[in-house]
């Protein structure tokens, strides 16, 4: 079965910045359409950008814009999100997700990243 | 931005009430809408997409209806392993945005 498995929690201080890896398995497509949504304590989802198969580029949110890289290494089946500059409002559990048909159908077990100095 | 709203954010239940929760978008968003379950410490998993439509392997008590601006959740008969909270996200544009959650706790 599908499975995404994310590295470990992170502890950063304001201004760092921190790389989450996403490890895919049991996948049959070449394309895994891989986004990142994150999740702040006690609040609700937010997306952060992820593949947009229509125009087959990545798309971010306005949010995260110039702070935010996804990448993907197809030869280890392994996504990356990196994110610059950070303060304490990005401490949050961080999820990959993949949406081959625009809804997140598989779901990484979450990266807990805190901001403290 | 497309916002999205629920109602009610808290709603405490019985095991086998029926249980509806409504998700409401700030412009149409056709049926690109999807229902999310989540439990504690846990990622969120896909219950229902395109409005009304059952991921394979969800209950058959759970349902979905709406169109445009307007979309609700029911849980026919609430089962323990129901008590979550769950979030609706469209898909209709970018920036893909989610409400912010309904728990569902027991009465």
């Amino acid at each position: 079965q599908v499975q995404l498995v994310q590295s470990g929690a992170e502890v950063k201080k304001p201004g760092a910045s921190v790389k989450v890896s996403c490890k895919v398995s049991g996948y049959s497509r070449s394309e895994v359409y891989m986004h990142w949504v994150r999740q702040a304590p006690g609040k609700g989802l937010e997306w952060m950008g992820g593949f947009d198969p229509e125009d087959a580029e990545t798309i971010y949110a306005q949010k995260f814009r110039g702070r935010v890289t996804m990448t993907e290494d197809p030869s280890t089946d392994t996504a990356y999100m990196e994110l610059s500059a950070l303060r304490s409002q990005d401490t949050a559990v961080y999820y990959c997700a993949m949406a081959p048909d625009f809804t997140f159908d598989y779901w990484g077990q979450g990266t807990v990243v805190t901001v403290s100095s | 931005d497309i916002q999205m709203t629920q109602s009610p954010s808290t709603l405490s239940a019985s095991v086998g009430d029926r249980v509806t929760i409504t998700c409401r978008a700030s412009q149409s968003i056709s049926t690109w809408l999807a229902w999310y379950q989540q439990k504690p410490g846990k990622a969120p998993k896909i219950l229902i997409y395109k409005a009304s439509i059952l991921e394979s392997g969800v209950p058959s008590r759970f349902s979905g209806s709406g169109s445009g601006t307007e979309f609700t959740l029911t849980i026919s008969s609430l089962q323990p392993d129901d008590f979550a909270t769950y979030s609706c996200q469209q898909y209709e544009a970018y920036p893909w945005t989610f409400g912010p959650g309904t728990k569902v706790e027991i009465k």
